[in-house]
């Protein structure tokens, strides 16, 4: 079984660049959603995919935005980007089965700084 | 490696004593409760976890503790050991959408 990865590790971008950050998810999980952790700070939530489409999300502007694959694996985009963007952002996966949330797994994060 | 556990409450403790890490909640239709940790450079990892219509939870020298009358939480780590030096995080999925909404963390420190 392999766990949650995320891809790239680390990540430096100029101010207004775009940014595309990758992740697996655990296999056998369906779900995927994408946190922000700024410095000293817990994640903040940003979107879940289920199904290939947005279930719900946080209070992050537009310029952030999100696919999931067939095989589950997701992307989070954000483009316009600010200096506040700098943060860890965290993929996490889990299984929803009847309308619940099983095995909330996170990877170890993509860390972005901008600059 | 960066820290996560800048300007958090710190809990220092002798290795081999018990830990007792509390947290409250902010909303009462939260009905899944989970633990975390997290050390430096690293994803939250899975401790523990309880639904809202159990009071008490064991693991593997983890026991989870939840007082839904008061929106209160804790973990408690029997016989602390080097490796529990982390930041811990309880967390709230609220209403069953299944979302996770993060406490603000507890820095642990075990001293050898």
């Amino acid at each position: 079984e392999t766990g949650v990865t995320q891809s790239p590790t680390h990540l430096i971008k100029t101010r207004g660049q775009q940014v595309t950050l990758r992740c697996s998810s655990q296999s056998g999980h369906n779900t995927v959603s994408w946190y922000q952790q700024a410095l000293g700070q817990g994640p903040q939530f940003i979107f879940q995919y289920y199904r290939e489409e947005e279930n719900g999300r946080g209070n992050f502007p537009p310029r952030f935005s999100g696919l999931q694959f067939p095989n589950y694996s997701s992307e989070l985009n954000v483009n316009a980007l600010e200096l506040d963007d700098s943060a860890l952002y965290l993929c996490a996966s889990s299984s929803e089965i009847m309308g619940q949330a099983w095995g909330y797994t996170f990877g170890s994060g993509t860390r972005l700084t901008v600059v | 490696g960066e820290s996560v556990g800048l300007h958090l409450p710190t809990l220092s403790v002798q290795e081999g004593d018990n830990s007792i890490i509390n947290c409250a909640y902010s909303n009462s239709a939260s009905d899944y409760f989970i633990w975390y940790k997290q050390e430096s450079g690293k994803g939250p990892q899975f401790i523990i976890d309880i639904r809202s219509n159990m009071d008490k939870r064991q693991g593997q020298r983890v026991t989870v503790l939840l007082n839904k009358t008061v929106k209160h939480l804790s973990l408690q780590i029997a016989a602390t050991q080097p490796g529990d030096s982390a930041v811990y995080f309880c967390a709230e999925n609220i209403g069953g959408n299944n979302r996770l909404a993060f406490g603000k963390g507890n820095q642990v420190v075990v001293i050898p």
